[in-house]
């Protein structure tokens, strides 16, 4: 069963924060996120595994709330180059595949 | 830094065509995936591949699909007969020494049946 992402898209000024949130109905192992910019790869951010951690990327950052199975992405003081769609990737079980989420679209503007 | 590599960039074929699209992962990793991404939509799963065989695989990944790692760096996944919904973007992805280790994407193969 896929993540569901909220908001499915955000548009910012740069320098605005923006919150992504990633909830899923089962028990999951670690939560991955991923940015995608238009025709590239998705690019690996962060891992966080069930714990309850929260780790932090230059002025990215996310936490992970095991017991809620929610994991928010913290963008703060956005930059033209965070546009792209953000997806988030769960691993639950015994199983060690990427179930992801529709993605969020980030647009920052000038 | 090492990375996953994919061959072609993009591959066109007639339908009922059979298609290989090659991976390399990064050298030491030990976990090997597949996804797809049909245009606009989000990434799918197809297989999981350890231990030189299949760990896990997708309903999509019918009889039509195939994967193999034909020598110590190469990974392939094989589309016997191709169909037109068949169109997408193929990523291949590796990951270390854990199945729940970050997983790193290659560019992808975009992959337009005709």
């Amino acid at each position: 069963q896929q993540p569901v992402q909220s908001p499915q898209a955000v548009i910012l000024r740069e320098g605005e924060d923006a919150v992504i949130n990633c909830s899923s109905s089962k028990a999951l192992y670690s939560v991955h996120w991923y940015r995608q910019k238009h025709g590239e790869a998705p690019v690996f951010l962060m891992i966080l595994l069930k714990g309850g951690e929260q780790k932090g990327h230059e002025k990215i950052s996310a936490s992970f709330n095991e017991k809620k199975q929610q994991s928010s992405l913290y963008l703060t003081a956005s930059q033209l180059s965070y546009s792209g769609t953000y997806f988030c990737g769960t691993v639950g079980g015994s199983n060690y595949k990427l179930t992801f989420g529709k993605g969020t679209l980030l647009t920052v503007n000038p | 830094e090492p990375e996953v590599t994919q061959t072609p960039s993009h591959q066109v074929t007639q339908m009922g065509q059979e298609v290989i699209l090659r991976c390399v992962p990064i050298s030491n990793h030990l976990y090997f995936y597949w996804y797809r991404q049909i245009l606009g939509q989000k990434v799918e799963f197809l297989v999981s591949f350890y231990n030189n065989e299949i760990s896990e695989k997708s309903e999509i990944f019918d009889d039509q699909f195939s994967v193999e790692r034909p020598d110590g760096s190469n990974f392939t996944l094989k589309i016997r007969s191709t169909k037109l919904e068949d169109s997408a973007m193929y990523f291949c992805a590796s990951s270390g020494f854990s199945g729940t280790d970050t997983q790193y994407f290659g560019p992808g193969t975009r992959l337009t049946v005709l």
